[in-house]
């Protein structure tokens, strides 16, 4: 079973650019999150969806952020205009209802973006 | 304002011995407490998970120590190996699955030395 699988690894824009982030998560997993660290920070949620509807965007940044999810399979995470604050690097994570009721997420590799 | 606060940030072992990593949170709706590890390169991967009706839980060599009442949470690696060198997360979610976002901590840098 592929894993989770994020593009590209690795981002450097400038300020003022737009740049997208596209996860591919396990196939079958319905829930499919997105986080962000920042350099030795906690890892933050942003968003969850089910399916193709945002269940919770409660950790979106601001409005430079547009995720989504068409058709329920892979997402991508828009950023623009790009900030320096944007920095970081950001994991997709999926899941799907496992033994004992519980929802494992599956994070990526995770993509490194750098804003300079 | 961090929910779930983790030390130490760096923490170096000799093989052999005893990792320690400790977890404290703040929102009594917590149900869910998973332990991630992440090799450099890789993402976190879930290594242990509790919920609070338990005190204890062990899987081979990591053990998860939970005290309910102090909101505290740590993880404990015995016989550390130099294959255990990772970057380890704390995490909390208020779904008893996990099913809700994850609340992470900082992450605790850990090397064994052989």
């Amino acid at each position: 079973e592929a894993g989770v699988t994020q593009f590209p690894s690795h981002s450097v824009i400038e300020k003022g650019q737009t740049v997208t982030l596209r996860c591919d998560p396990i196939s079958g997993h319905d829930n499919l999150y997105w986080y962000r660290r920042v350099m030795g920070k906690e890892i933050k949620f942003l968003l969850h969806f089910v399916k193709e509807s945002k269940q919770d965007e409660s950790g979106m940044p601001n409005n430079r952020f547009l995720a989504e999810r068409t058709g329920g399979t892979y997402s991508t995470l828009k950023v623009q205009p790009a900030e320096l604050e944007d920095s970081g690097v950001y994991f997709c994570a999926s899941s799907r209802i496992a033994g004992g009721g519980t929802y494992e997420q599956y994070f990526g590799p995770g993509t490194r973006l750098t804003v300079t | 304002q961090q929910q779930v606060k983790q030390s130490p940030q760096s923490l170096i072992v000799q093989k052999g011995g005893i990792s320690i990593i400790n977890c404290a949170y703040e929102n009594t709706a917590f149900d869910y407490f998973p332990w991630y590890q992440q090799f450099p390169g890789k993402g976190p991967a879930l290594l242990i998970a509790i919920r609070p009706d338990v005190s204890e839980k062990k899987e081979g060599r990591f053990t998860i120590s939970f005290n309910k009442s102090a909101k505290q949470f740590s993880l404990h690696i015995m016989d550390s190996q130099p294959g255990d060198s990772a970057t380890y997360f704390c995490a909390a979610s208020k779904d008893p699955g996990g099913y809700n976002k994850l609340i992470f901590g900082a992450g605790t840098r850990l090397a064994v030395h052989p």
